[in-house]
């Protein structure tokens, strides 16, 4: 049974602060991680998609680095503002699994207070 | 580029009925993906649907099953429901690549 734990389960920031968060995934078969952004009375939207060891992404003020060997990926986010509170989630796609069938973690959720 | 459409939003039932939830990808993409979200869990896959063949399949018993039309649309069917099955049901389509899913706006189930 595949797992993915992320940490921590709630976080709650003033704005400006820069945070970050964890997402742990099986190192073995690797295909994908993805990152989405959940806020609430919306829909899920990607945030990025990294497939390679080392990758790095970037989308503003919002970050993430992979490690595949060890099975982690961190999330970033430099100066958080209000509009930034949501729920992140990661999940991984295995080489044995099917690269469309998402095993999403339970979220991080973030509150920035102004 | 309109996004993902799900239909219907809202939907109350009771036990042992059947319901029928529908799905309209982005223009283009192939790939259309079912989810279910009840209080504690994280997003449980369903199944997946490529070129009206069900490419994935999760870990749900048979009474869960789907279907995509030649369009790319989707049709997710619960028959005999129980009241575990009141959750929020999103799809998600995508290019079909590993690329990055987008979501529908999601249809919340109660069943009663």
């Amino acid at each position: 049974i595949l797992n993915v734990e992320q940490s921590p389960q709630s976080l709650h920031v003033q704005e400006g602060d820069s945070t970050n968060f964890t997402c742990s995934f099986p190192s073995s078969n690797f295909y994908a991680l993805h990152w989405y952004r959940w806020e609430t009375a919306k829909s899920p939207e990607a945030l990025f998609v990294m497939t390679l060891n080392g990758d790095e992404k970037k989308k503003g003020r919002i970050s993430a680095t992979l490690n595949t060997k060890e099975g982690y990926s961190y999330l970033y986010i430099k100066g958080s503002q209000p509009e930034d509170s949501a729920t992140y989630l990661c999940a991984f796609t295995s080489s044995s699994g099917g690269s469309e069938k998402l095993v999403f973690g339970k979220g991080t959720k973030l509150t920035v207070n102004p | 580029k309109a996004g993902v459409t799900q239909t219907p939003r809202y939907l109350i039932k009771t036990r042992g009925q059947q319901v029928t939830l529908s799905c309209s990808p982005i223009s283009g993409h192939r790939s259309v993906s079912w989810y279910q979200q009840t209080p504690g869990q994280g997003l449980q896959f369903l199944f997946e649907y490529f070129s009206e063949t069900q490419r994935n399949k999760g870990n749900f018993p048979g009474r869960f099953s789907g279907r995509q039309f030649s369009n790319s649309r989707s049709e997710m069917n619960v028959s005999t429901l129980e009241l575990g099955d009141s959750a929020l049901y999103l799809c998600a389509s995508s290019l079909g690549t590993s690329g990055a899913q987008y979501f529908g706006p999601g249809t919340r189930l109660l069943v009663l």
